[in-house]
């Protein structure tokens, strides 16, 4: 089963809106964490926005903000007014702390937003 | 913030030949890996390190090999290149704790023809 997964593909947004991203996870273990990363068509992988799993509140980091459904086990992405530099790759990562000493994340497959002006 | 270095940005290169992908960071970070992208695709973890001479084979198999002598460097080498190892190659650290977020470099990305 997939551990991560984000079901749309691709999607459009017109500039300024808001726009959700949807990541859902599977996971047994009662600690892990939630990542968000944007790749933009240059490669790079850029750190938006951390949720662990004990956190009571959602997390919010300027203009993202991490909508964590702990009994649906969902974590999805919100940006909102969007720009045109906010086209790119976005993903959404794990980590499973029980027997993962080393951080390592589980990445999903990724949802391309496509800003309109 | 960490500062993490990728060289080749690109290569291409013939089937067969042996190369390295290089990746260093300035941070002191004990932790280390290497993913693997096809594009448009989610990053498989190939090879991660906890610190200097500990290497360890991720998820996805890979015919690379690793190797981490100082803190700061952890090259990745193909023995003989093939057309499947066409990707691109993600270097990334971290610090200690399970908070910190992984910081990646640009990649490299190869061809193999």
């Amino acid at each position: 089963a997939q551990k991560i997964t984000q079901t749309q593909p691709g999607m459009f947004v017109q500039e300024k809106e808001a726009v959700t991203l949807d990541c859902t996870y599977d996971t047994s273990d009662p600690s892990y964490g939630l990542f968000w990363y944007k790749q933009p068509s240059s490669g790079e992988m850029i750190f938006l926005i951390y949720q662990g799993s004990y956190d009571q509140q959602n997390a919010t980091e300027g203009r993202y903000s991490l909508n964590f459904q702990k009994a649906r086990k969902s974590a999805n992405l919100v940006i909102s007014a969007s720009q045109l530099g906010d086209s790119a790759m976005y993903f959404c990562a794990m980590r499973e702390d029980s027997f993962n000493a080393g951080n390592m994340l589980t990445f999903g497959g990724g949802t391309r937003l496509m800003v309109k002006p | 913030e960490a500062d993490i270095y990728q060289t080749p940005r690109y290569l291409v290169i013939g089937t067969g030949k042996k190369i390295t992908l290089e990746c260093s960071q300035t941070m002191g970070h004990d932790k280390m890996y290497w993913y693997q992208q096809d594009p448009g695709m989610e990053l498989h973890l190939i090879h991660y390190s906890y610190g200097v001479n500990s290497t360890e084979k991720g998820d996805l198999s890979s015919e690379s090999t690793v190797s981490r002598i100082r803190t700061e460097h952890f090259p990745l080498t193909l023995e003989s290149a093939r057309p499947s190892h066409t990707s691109q190659y993600l270097c990334a650290s971290s610090e200690e704790g399970l908070e910190p977020p992984l910081h990646f470099g640009n990649g490299t990305r190869l061809t193999v023809t």
